[in-house]
């Protein structure tokens, strides 16, 4: 399997401008988050989906941010408009879904966002 | 709100000792604990996971929890330098929840 992919890998822009980022979860998993790391705040929550529907949105910070999941191989992100306060590291996460309690993430690389 | 606290490091051992990673948590409801790795600029990656109280083993890795107290703990045993890295504490819930990280613990091994 190719894990979790994620584009683009990097992203440079200008304060004002929008910005989506993409993942693709691992195929046969049923539940997708979203996850935000900074040095200052660390790696939190921004959404999650279980079979595409959102299920917890608490984390986004404001309505410059949404998300999206069309079908079970697709998600994105978007920040509109970004300011310099969005650069970070924005993980996409997948699981498989499970009642045991036990269930483990698999985390893409990352998109490194900076905003001028 | 949920708390997860780790010393942000960094832990500096020597090749060889044991390394002992400390994570204290406020959710009472935590069923798991993961335990993550992440090398610098890279994804965090599951190292392993515990559910009850005592001790967990695999590999040089040992995993300890005490719900009463609240603390859950990661040893490395044998540190090696390819072990250096920062190493996330995430309690959950439950499996289909998403997880709660602390800031994690950057770990040194020195050779």
């Amino acid at each position: 399997d190719a894990g979790v992919i994620q584009s683009p890998r990097h992203e440079v822009t200008e304060m004002g401008q929008e910005v989506t980022l993409r993942c693709k979860p691992i195929s046969g998993h049923d539940y997708l988050f979203w996850y935000r790391q900074t040095m200052m705040r660390g790696l939190e929550l921004l959404i999650y989906f279980n079979n595409n529907v959102p299920i917890d949105d608490s984390g986004m910070p404001e309505d410059r941010f949404s998300a999206k999941m069309p079908n079970a191989s697709f998600s994105t992100l978007k920040i509109q408009p970004s300011e310099p306060r969005d650069s970070a590291v924005y993980f996409c996460a997948s699981s498989r879904g499970s009642s045991g309690g036990t269930d483990t993430q698999y985390f893409g690389p990352g998109t490194r966002l900076t905003v001028l | 709100q949920k708390e997860v606290e780790q010393n942000s490091g960094p832990l500096s051992v020597p090749e060889g000792a044991i390394a002992s990673l400390n994570c204290t948590y406020s959710d009472r409801g935590s069923q798991s604990f993961f335990w993550y790795r992440q090398y610098s600029g890279k994804s965090p990656e599951l190292i392993m996971f515990i559910y009850s109280n005592g001790d967990k083993e695999d590999g040089r890795f040992t995993a300890q929890l005490n719900k009463a107290s609240q603390y859950v703990s990661l040893l490395i045993r044998d540190s090696q330098p390819s072990d250096s890295a920062t190493y996330l504490c995430a309690p959950s819930t439950s499996g289909n929840t998403p997880l709660v990280f602390g800031k994690g613990t950057r770990l040194s091994v020195i050779a």
